[in-house]
């Protein structure tokens, strides 16, 4: 199975700043990574697609980029909104293995 | 609007069965694949099954094979999870998800891009 790891495992930032989230794939995935976000009570919600690809209605201040073994998730700019937890999860090998996550706290 | 609604879950003892159900509605679901992924209390997120759009191709996470089972009902716009064997680590919220492209044959470049908001299953003596 393809193991996926997340950094760091829990940030504490303020309003404004620039977060960045490394996820990291033991092997190759191409650009096959897939970004999400949990609010507390929440079920997930997609944010990036394939690596680098904003879904619709997804605020242009998250931007994701990577491919190979090497991916990041950017907020340009910290939002109140923002808190929660973010999952990078890979789609080119079954199973579709998710992070660990990252525990975002504004 | 899409929306998923899980249904199935509860309070089961292990080794007993029980059958998740997803009703879907505001999307063409026969066109796409779906997904069921669970999150232990407390936990991360687990991808368990996904099936393609004609049931064409299914896949499961390896503790799952041989007990669970993923299928579908395009005439009735329902996913469902069999799952028996049900053990204490089963515990979780199960989620059924929609596939983000349609009519996608191969299981490469999935992505979940819309969620019902889960169904809790319980095992416990």
């Amino acid at each position: 199975d393809i193991q996926m790891t997340q950094s760091p495992s829990s940030l504490s930032a303020s309003v404004g700043d620039r977060v960045t989230i490394a996820c990291r794939a033991s092997q190759s995935i191409s650009t096959h990574l897939n970004w999400y976000q949990q609010r507390p009570g929440r079920a997930p919600n997609l944010l990036i697609s394939a690596a680098s690809s904003v879904q619709s209605g997804v605020p242009s201040r998250f931007t994701g980029s990577g491919s190979g073994t090497e991916f990041t998730l950017t907020i340009s700019s910290l939002q109140p909104e923002d808190f929660g937890s973010y999952y990078c999860q890979q789609s080119y090998y079954v199973p579709f293995t998710f992070g660990p996550g990252t525990k975002v706290d504004i | 609007e899409v929306q998923l609604v899980e249904s199935g879950g509860g309070l089961v003892q292990p080794g007993r069965s029980l059958r998740l159900s997803c009703t879907a509605s505001g999307f063409t679901f026969h066109d796409y694949a779906m997904h069921w992924v669970r999150q232990s209390p407390g936990k991360g997120l687990e991808w368990v099954s996904s099936i393609t759009y004609n049931s064409g191709a299914i896949g499961y996470v390896d503790s799952v094979k041989g007990r669970f089972t993923i299928s579908r009902d395009n005439a009735k716009n329902s996913l469902y999870l069999e799952m028996n064997s049900l053990r204490p680590e089963d515990t979780a919220l199960y989620y059924c998800a929609k596939d983000g492209v349609p009519l996608r044959i191969a299981g490469r470049g999935y992505y979940f891009d819309s969620w019902g908001r889960g169904t809790l299953v319980t095992v416990s003596p």
